[in-house]
């Protein structure tokens, strides 16, 4: 069975940072790109991030390029963002998917930017 | 960047209706779409890739049509269990975006 649990979320202040990891399980992690997605309170899907399965190809939304960093390591079947510089409106449930499109989505996780 | 827009942002309908939802891309994309259904409080769910292929376990029911810029989904029968937010997403090249969404209610 398929599984993503994404962790790391939590209160920051603007202006900081938080690093997100996604733990995958029940499939060859190594051989599919995966994605991160976010959704603000009462908001839609906005597509954040793309990383290909050997990390050669990597593609940001511009609302976040040059602050957050996609990464894997395919030999611990993890996916990562680090958040740098973080904005009130990067307030969301940060999920990861595996795929493009998404076919298995994790639970989310919570990040709040707040002063 | 190719924009998403979906027709309509919220609809009603009664049991056992047909119920299409529009998504149009600003260029073409060929069939390099998909559909996800999110209930209220879940995580979203693939309904529908390459613009009409159902994943296993999605009920027959949904249905998804088109190519280029303009693409359907229909729900053939509406169930309760339908009630959802549905969102369209280009994935043919970055970004990725996806529609604003609509939201179906019984």
């Amino acid at each position: 069975e398929v599984q993503l649990v994404e962790s790391g979320g939590g209160l920051v202040q603007p202006g900081g940072s938080l690093r997100l990891s996604c733990a995958a399980s029940g499939f060859t992690f190594g051989t599919f790109s995966m994605i991160w997605v976010r959704q603000a309170p009462g908001k839609g899907l906005v597509w954040v991030s793309y990383i290909s399965s050997s990390s050669s190809t990597i593609y940001y939304a511009d609302s976040v390029k040059g602050r957050f960093t996609i990464s894997r390591d395919n030999a611990k079947n993890s996916l990562y963002l680090q958040m740098n510089s973080l904005r009130v409106e990067d307030t969301a449930v940060y999920y990861c998917a595996m795929g493009l499109p998404g076919a298995y989505w994790g639970p989310g996780t919570l990040v709040t930017v707040s002063s | 960047d190719i924009q998403m827009t979906q027709s309509p942002s919220s609809l009603s309908a009664s049991v056992g209706d047909r119920v299409t939802i529009t998504c149009r891309a600003s260029q073409g994309i060929s069939n390099y779409l998909a559909w996800y259904q999110q209930k209220s409080g879940k995580v979203p769910k693939l309904l529908i890739y390459a613009a009409s292929t159902l994943p296993s376990g999605v009920p027959s029911r949904f249905t998804g049509s088109g190519s280029g810029t303009d693409f359907t989904l229909t729900i053939i029968s509406l169930q309760p269990e339908d009630v959802a937010t549905y969102y369209c997403q280009k994935y043919n090249s970055a970004p990725f975006t996806f529609g604003p969404g609509t939201k179906v209610n019984i």
